[in-house]
């Protein structure tokens, strides 16, 4: 598959185990915020999104936290899975023009 | 099926060799928009239409085109490519309606030599 992030942060979990995946964003101004899971050979692909108005959002797994004083953002996944090892972005937008942060790898252990 | 495609999805040119990547979207989105993704870098926005002829730049749109004659087609042109545009290319598309998901193609690999 592709390499896209040789020398990225990575995160590496034991299955089973939480995994808690931040970002720091940098325009305050942003209202939109989304994380996004990229697997090897593929395009990024949606997981959740949180708006600059909430503090927390759930989905099923995963749980979005948002601290708009320290402009950070964090992705937590419950009971990880060999499934969701990849590489997770956070992006910031208005509605058009969206920034990407460099991207976290996780590694989930057997 | 939904999807965003993307063609061709590799391809090894040489410099100043004018080449076209296209982008289409079968979900009636009106937003699309192309990243490039670098090591490191994470996904940098390249250019991003709001509709049919409607563009603007994002962060690195020096050394590339687009166009949008079309709802459902969002060409990438590299008139004159160089080195440093060897990256991974994404297009994307969005409903453009108060929804921010993007939905990514699978990727172009470009090499410049």
């Amino acid at each position: 598959g592709e390499s896209v992030g040789l020398h990225l942060p990575t995160l590496s979990v034991q299955e089973g185990d939480n995994s808690i995946i931040n970002c720091a964003y940098s325009n305050s101004a942003s209202d939109y915020f989304i994380w996004y899971k990229q697997e090897s050979g593929k395009g990024p692909q949606f997981i959740i999104d949180i708006r600059s108005n909430m503090d927390k959002r759930q989905g099923q797994r995963v749980t979005v936290l948002l601290n708009k004083t320290v402009k950070h953002l964090s992705l937590q996944i419950a009971a990880t899975q060999p499934g969701d090892s990849a590489v997770y972005f956070c992006a910031e937008t208005g509605g058009f023009k969206t920034i990407f942060g460099a991207g976290t790898r996780l590694f989930v252990k057997a | 099926e939904a999807q965003v495609t993307q063609n061709p999805r590799y391809l090894i040119t040489v410099t100043g060799k004018k080449l076209t990547v296209t982008c289409s979207q079968n979900m009636n989105h009106e937003y699309m928009s192309w990243y490039r993704q670098d090591p490191g870098l994470g996904l940098r926005q390249i250019y991003y239409s709001m509709n049919v002829e409607v563009t603007d730049k994002g962060d690195v749109p020096e050394g590339y085109k687009v166009s949008r004659k079309e709802k459902r087609n969002f060409p990438l042109i590299l008139e004159s490519p160089s080195p440093n545009q060897t990256s991974l290319y994404f297009c994307a598309s969005q409903t453009g309606t108060g929804a921010y998901e993007q939905y990514f193609g699978p990727g172009t690999r470009l090499t410049v030599t």
